[in-house]
């Protein structure tokens, strides 16, 4: 089975621009979520989709929005880049949703690495 | 707000020692989870405790729950450089709305 894989691996934008980043969930999966992580904050929780809804957010600001495919793809947005969104951005899948009780593995993928100049 | 404090926040011990990285938490978790993270992958899923007081091995690592399931421990015994890499914990509330937290990491460096 394929892993969770996400595009670009490497993204170098400016501030102010907008970007759009991408994640192809285990088969089968359909749970998909999302986590910011850095070096000073670690591994922070941005939202969580499950068949094509939005079951919980982390505390981020509007700019971070995302969506789910009825494929399960998932695709999270930024908009109006800031030097401080520059981060490793990682998505995780799972069967079914993470919450509540872990009872599925979530695996996650290798990540996009942002660098906002 | 739920928070988990991992320590030591880094480690660098001689091959053959042993060492235990921290957990903990004010807030009671229904489950927590190990994961080890390498450069430029994302972390990968070691264990899953779920029961107070549980305790898990996996070869040469030990993973305990505490029993009011707000800590919990890793200990590694006679460490090698394969374990090098970023552990991470995380928690998980009680409710479908809960959202998983994780802890700030313990980046362990095992010298040859």
């Amino acid at each position: 089975k394929a892993g969770v894989t996400q595009t670009p691996r490497y993204l170098i934008k400016t501030r102010g621009q907008q970007v759009t980043l991408s994640c192809s969930p285990i088969s089968g999966h359909r749970s998909v979520s999302w986590y910011q992580q850095t070096p000073g904050q670690g591994l922070q929780f941005l939202f969580e989709y499950f068949s094509e809804t939005q079951r919980n957010k982390g505390n981020f600001p509007g700019r971070f929005s995302g969506r789910q495919f009825s494929n399960s793809r998932s695709e999270m947005n930024v908009s109006t880049l800031e030097l401080g969104d520059s981060a490793l951005y990682l998505c995780a899948s799972s069967s079914t949703p993470p919450a509540g009780g872990i009872t599925d593995t979530q695996y996650f993928g290798p990540g996009t690495r942002l660098t906002v100049l | 707000t739920q928070l988990l404090e991992q320590s030591p926040q880094f480690l660098s011990i001689q091959e053959g020692e042993n060492l235990t990285v921290y957990c903990n938490s004010s807030s009671v978790f229904s489950s927590l989870q190990w994961y080890r993270q390498e450069p430029g992958e994302g972390p990968v899923l070691l264990v899953t405790v779920v029961t107070g007081g549980e305790v898990k091995k996996l070869k040469r690592l030990t993973f305990q729950f505490g029993d009011a399931r707000k800590d919990s421990s890793l200990h590694i015994t006679a460490a090698q450089p394969g374990d090098t890499g970023l552990y991470l914990c995380a928690g998980a509330g009680h409710s479908s709305a809960s959202k998983i937290i994780f802890g700030s990491g313990t980046r362990l460096s095992i010298r040859p």
